[in-house]
């Protein structure tokens, strides 16, 4: 069966620091991988998505970036974090036919 | 662009009520819905996947909904109880575009 891991679960960083969330997908191959961000009190925001190794899409121009050096791997980074970087990122995967969408965990950020 | 609307943002039944959560989608031409479970600080679990080609789907208690026509979904809890209460949101496939999500509905189960 597949399952998701994303990691790690908590962050607290100060504001100017790098980051990296990591997500891995086991049991399927060549996945649609997905990037989304929930702030307190808003909806999901998707941030970047990739449908192959190297291939990223950016939803909303930021300070954040994506990277998909695995088939199976897709990483969240940014260089410098502000506060508003603070939030619950998701990382999501679909591959089958019928396009199910299933989510990680979660990432819960705080900029400081 | 496709937009989402779940409505109500947030409902309190008491302890074996039924009821209906309603998400209401702009373009019909959809590939998919899925309504999906969020527990508080968790991810999100998907509940139901209905196709474009269905009417509607079961799992246990729950009973979703297409409606494409009127570009309408819902989702029918059985017999609710405490363990029920989450935020559930329902999101939109329109095939070559990633889902378009609600902002869901806040769900609180009385005992």
């Amino acid at each position: 069966s597949q399952t998701i891991h994303q990691w790690p679960a908590t962050l607290v960083q100060p504001v100017g620091s790098p980051l990296s969330l990591e997500c891995t997908v086991e049991g399927t191959s060549n996945p649609n991988l997905y990037w989304y961000r929930q702030a307190a009190g808003r909806g999901l925001q998707l941030l970047f998505y990739s449908v192959g190794i190297g291939q990223i899409s950016s939803e909303v121009p930021q300070n954040l970036s994506a990277s998909r050096p695995q088939d199976r791997q897709f990483i969240l980074s940014s260089k410098k974090l502000l506060l508003s970087d603070s939030g619950f990122y998701l990382c999501a995967w679909t591959g089958r036919a019928d396009g199910e969408l299933f989510f990680g965990e979660g990432s819960r950020l705080t900029v400081l | 662009k496709q937009e989402v609307t779940q409505i109500p943002a947030a409902l309190s039944v008491p302890e074996g009520e039924n009821l209906v959560l309603n998400c209401s989608f702009t373009d019909s031409a959809i590939y998919n819905l899925q309504w999906f479970r969020q527990d508080p600080g968790k991810g999100l679990t998907s509940l139901l996947l209905i196709q474009s080609s269905q009417r509607e789907q079961t799992s246990g208690r729950l009973n979703a909904s297409l409606d494409k026509s009127s570009g309408r979904s819902t989702l029918y809890i059985a017999a609710s109880q405490p363990g029920d209460s989450a935020t559930y949101l329902c999101a939109v496939n329109s095939g070559n575009t990633p889902l378009v999500f609600g902002k869901g509905t806040r769900l609180s189960v009385i005992a």
